[in-house]
């Protein structure tokens, strides 16, 4: 069974400055999708970034960008410019094939002023 | 387009007691889930559906029923709740299971068992 681990149980950072979460995955598959999603207090989940496992590209979007590293099993996700509306937890998730996602136990983020 | 909807947003209930947490989504999507969210834990699949008709388990099942008669809607049935049912529950939906596409998730229902 695929595991999703999430080592920071809780990490704060300067507004403007950059910050990096940490996931580590296991899986014995080859084929797979992997995915960061935003929990604001108001209890959302909104997707921040996805990345598809055959691509070696790493993802980014805007002030998002992830580090894939296949072969080590290692999906970290960096902020840059680090925003108060950043605040949240933050789930790493794994997808595979047939679309069941596993989650981590989250990180909360805490951006301060 | 109201994506997915979940009905109510809280619930309490007393041991014993039977519920249904009504989810629905309009954006025509084959693959619907149920997630229950406890602190520390993430996220974890309690029931899957690929199709209105075909339901699955996922990581912790017990204790709960679905069935998916529509495309539309995936209700998620508590038989007998119990004080470890205490959760926020999430329905999510997504197009079909072969393409990469994201889940979308409801605004969640928080569910108190006494």
């Amino acid at each position: 069974a695929q595991t999703v681990t999430q080592s920071q149980p809780e990490m704060s950072v300067q507004e403007a400055e950059t910050v990096t979460l940490s996931c580590t995955y296991d899986t014995s598959e080859s084929n797979y999708y992997l995915f960061w999603y935003k929990q604001p207090p108001s209890r959302q989940m909104i997707l921040v970034i996805r990345q598809e496992a055959y691509k070696q590209q790493n993802a980014t979007e805007n002030r998002f960008s992830v580090n894939f590293q296949k072969a080590a099993k290692s999906f970290s996700l960096k902020i840059s410019d680090s925003q108060l509306g950043d605040t949240a937890m933050y789930f790493c998730a794994f997808r595979d094939y047939g679309n069941k996602l596993v989650f981590g136990a989250g990180t909360i983020l805490r951006v301060k002023s | 387009n109201a994506g997915v909807t979940q009905t109510p947003k809280f619930q309490v209930l007393k041991t014993g007691q039977s519920m249904t947490l009504q989810c629905a989504q309009d954006m025509n999507h084959e693959y619907m889930s149920w997630y229950r969210q406890d602190p520390g834990m993430g996220l974890r699949l309690i029931h899957y559906s690929v199709g209105a008709g075909i339901t699955d388990q996922g990581e912790v099942p017990n204790g709960y029923n679905v069935s998916r008669s529509t495309t539309e809607d995936f209700p998620l049935r508590l038989l007998s709740a119990a004080p470890s049912q205490t959760s926020v529950y999430f329905c999510a939906s997504s197009s079909s299971p072969q393409t990469p596409r994201e889940q979308y998730f409801g605004p969640g229902t928080r569910l108190t068992v006494t």
